[in-house]
């Protein structure tokens, strides 16, 4: 069974430091990896994901994430927040296939002016 | 080119009652997947629907069941409702078999329900 462990419910970061948000993942198979941002009072929106073509992967808004096999890890990185960034991040991962797609339970990013 | 779009936004009811909330997926998807996310918690996969059948199904009990009708869109319901049924539900759109596992799910802004 697939499982996503997002390490910190919430994250607070200055205006233009780093972001740094964890995620570890379960998979008994090479995995599909996703994060996702959730702004208040909208759904969800992809910022990433990795299929296996190159293991730094970049995203929307300067977003990256690295994913690291020995790790199991596939944390998400930008290097300078803006204010804009303040939102819940969800990593997810799938398996293969259509299968369905399993969320972490977030990490809420809040930046400080 | 319009996104997934999702009624109602917002609803309230009382235990025991039934809803439906609704999803029309974004324009060439023919699946729907339906999540439920808690306050503080990430979304949870209740099931997705293709060709107008439930294909997979999470860890939920048979009184959620849903509906996919011939032009895509679909139909969440919820018999007997419970207090712990208050959340967001969203529906999440993609097209069948498009990169394999790296298939993007592209998701509504959510139906808020609240049961008192």
């Amino acid at each position: 069974a697939q499982s996503v462990t997002q390490l910190g419910s919430h994250v607070s970061v200055s205006e233009g430091a780093l972001v740094l948000l964890r995620c570890n993942y379960s998979s008994s198979v090479p995995p599909y990896l996703f994060w996702y941002v959730q702004y208040p009072n909208q759904g969800l929106q992809l910022l990433l994901k990795y299929t296996s073509a190159a293991t730094l992967v970049k995203g929307i808004n300067d977003f990256e994430a690295e994913f690291k096999k020995s790790e199991t890890s596939f944390h998400l990185t930008k290097p300078s927040a803006h204010m804009s960034d303040a939102a819940e991040y969800f990593c997810a991962v799938r398996s293969s296939g259509n299968t369905p797609l399993v969320f972490g339970k977030g990490t809420r990013l809040s930046v400080i002016a | 080119d319009a996104g997934v779009t999702q009624s109602p936004t917002h609803l309230i009811k009382t235990r025991g009652q039934q809803v439906t909330l609704r999803c029309s997926p974004k324009s060439g998807h023919d699946t729907v997947s339906w999540y439920q996310q808690a306050l503080g918690q990430g979304p949870q996969f209740i099931f997705q629907y293709y060709e107008e059948e439930e294909r997979q199904r999470g860890n939920f009990p048979d009184r959620f069941s849903g509906h996919q009708f011939p032009n895509y869109s679909s139909e969440l319901n919820v018999n007997a409702l419970l207090l712990g049924d208050s959340a967001l539900y969203l529906c999440a759109s993609s097209l069948i078999g498009d990169q394999g596992g790296a298939n993007v799910l592209t998701f509504g802004a959510g139906s808020r329900l609240t049961v008192l």
